[in-house]
Formats: structure tokens, C-alpha cells, sequence
């Protein structure tokens, strides 16, 4: 069945970076968009990043364009979330979602998250 | 502040309907037939349950149903249950490969 495992989340100084992993099982990440999705503590959900099937576009929000890179190893099934230059703004769960078709921005499966915490 | 605006609240007797709305603007709900909405239980991860404003994911129940009427869409779950008590949230595609999702709506089945 399919599955999306993040790993990477902790807590990290203003400024700095961290990277999230996302393993996929279940599924082949080439035929199907793959998104990063966040959620602050206690709000709303937030679509960070994107990339279509077979992974020529990138597309970012405007709140992390130039600071953050999704990128993909087909090899491992997985994608990746690069945050650099991270602020108290970034503190959030990142979930790693399954588009729905090769790039639709609907997300059809998604991981159990992996919590990022900005914090001196 | 959210891009689409979602009441923060709704509530519903089992076996009734309950109706959440979701306003956004031309560029993005009245714009495009691309409205989603996301059920979240607390701790987990949000699951879809309606795409391009009234389609349904294989497995969900009929007894969610959307639609959409200039710049609001709405999200109907008939014949209310326990398991229905969740956050709701919904989409809308806002042109240039962007995605912006409403604030949420709590739904308590009383």
C-alpha cells in the first residue's frame, strides 16, 4: 500500500538549515506530482513546495521562494525538502504528499509529518 | 491570514447535514474548477475527500458532497456521524502552479 515516511524534523537555530526526507513506498514518485505541505502549531495548512512527475518544474510559495529546494532521488524513491536561512515563521509539522495525478495540487496520500521547531 | 476564508466553527446533530463554506476571491475559488477539501483529525494527517470541486476520492462516502457558486464553495457531510468530528479544510488552485488552502473549520458532532 502506499506510504510516505518523513524523517529529518528537530529543532534548529534562526538562520540555519536543515534537510526533510520523505521514503515512498507503495508507488513510483515519477508518475505522480510530489508536494511538501506545513502546519504551524494549532493553524491552518500551508502548500510550501511542489514538483511535477518527472521532476523538470519546481514551484514555491511565495513565503519560501529562495530559501527552500524540493528535489528527488528516483533511485531511493524519496524526496527532499532543503530549508535554508529558517526563521520562527518556518516552525511547523511538514507533511510530504502524494499529488493525485502528475501535477494537479490535490493530495491523495500524505505521511504523518515530521515536526520543524525554529528556535534559539 | 488564510487566503480563503472558512467559518471556524460548525456544528451538527448526528444524522443531520451540516454546510461549510469557503470564500476566496475570482483569482482563485470563483476562477478555477479546482476546489478541494481535507478532513484532519487531531494529530493526524489531513485526507482528501473532495478534488475539482465535487469529485470524490475512491472510498470516501457519498455522504460528503461539494459545489461551488461564484467565489464560495461549500462542503455538505450529510447523515452526521461521530467520526465526522474533525477539521475541515478546503484548497483552491490560484493560478501559477499556487495552492492556498482556507483558515479550517472545527466541526463538532453534538
Amino acid at each position: 500500500q502506499v506510504q510516505l515516511v518523513e524523517s529529518g524534523g528537530g529543532v534548529v537555530q534562526p538562520g540555519k538549515s536543515l534537510r526533510l526526507s520523505c521514503a515512498a513506498s507503495g508507488f513510483i514518485i515519477s508518475r505522480h506530482g510530489m508536494h511538501w505541505v506545513r502546519q504551524a502549531p494549532g493553524k491552518g495548512l500551508e502548500w510550501v513546495a511542489g514538483m511535477d512527475y518527472d521532476g523538470r518544474r519546481e514551484y514555491y510559495a511565495d513565503s519560501v521562494k529562495g530559501r527552500f529546494t524540493i528535489s528527488r532521488d528516483i533511485s531511493k524513491n524519496t524526496i527532499y525538502l532543503q530549508m535554508n536561512s529558517l526563521g520562527a515563521e518556518d516552525t511547523a509539522v511538514y507533511f510530504c504528499a502524494r499529488d493525485l495525478t502528475l501535477f494537479q495540487l490535490d493530495f491523495d496520500f500524505w505521511g504523518q509529518g515530521a515536526l520543524v521547531t525554529v528556535s534559539s | 491570514q488564510s487566503a480563503l476564508t472558512q467559518p471556524p466553527s460548525a456544528s451538527g446533530s448526528p444524522g443531520q447535514s451540516v454546510t461549510i463554506s469557503c470564500t476566496g476571491t475570482s483569482s482563485d475559488v470563483g476562477g478555477y474548477d479546482y476546489v478541494s477539501w481535507y478532513q484532519q483529525h487531531p494529530g493526524r494527517a489531513p485526507k482528501l475527500l473532495i478534488y475539482e470541486v465535487n469529485e470524490r476520492p475512491s472510498g470516501v462516502p457519498d455522504r460528503f458532497s461539494g459545489s461551488k457558486s461564484g467565489n464560495t464553495a461549500s462542503l455538505t457531510v450529510s447523515g452526521l456521524q461521530a467520526d465526522d468530528e474533525a477539521d475541515y479544510f478546503c484548497g483552491s488552485y490560484a493560478g501559477r502552479k499556487n495552492l492556498v488552502f482556507g483558515g479550517g473549520t472545527k466541526l463538532t458532532v453534538l
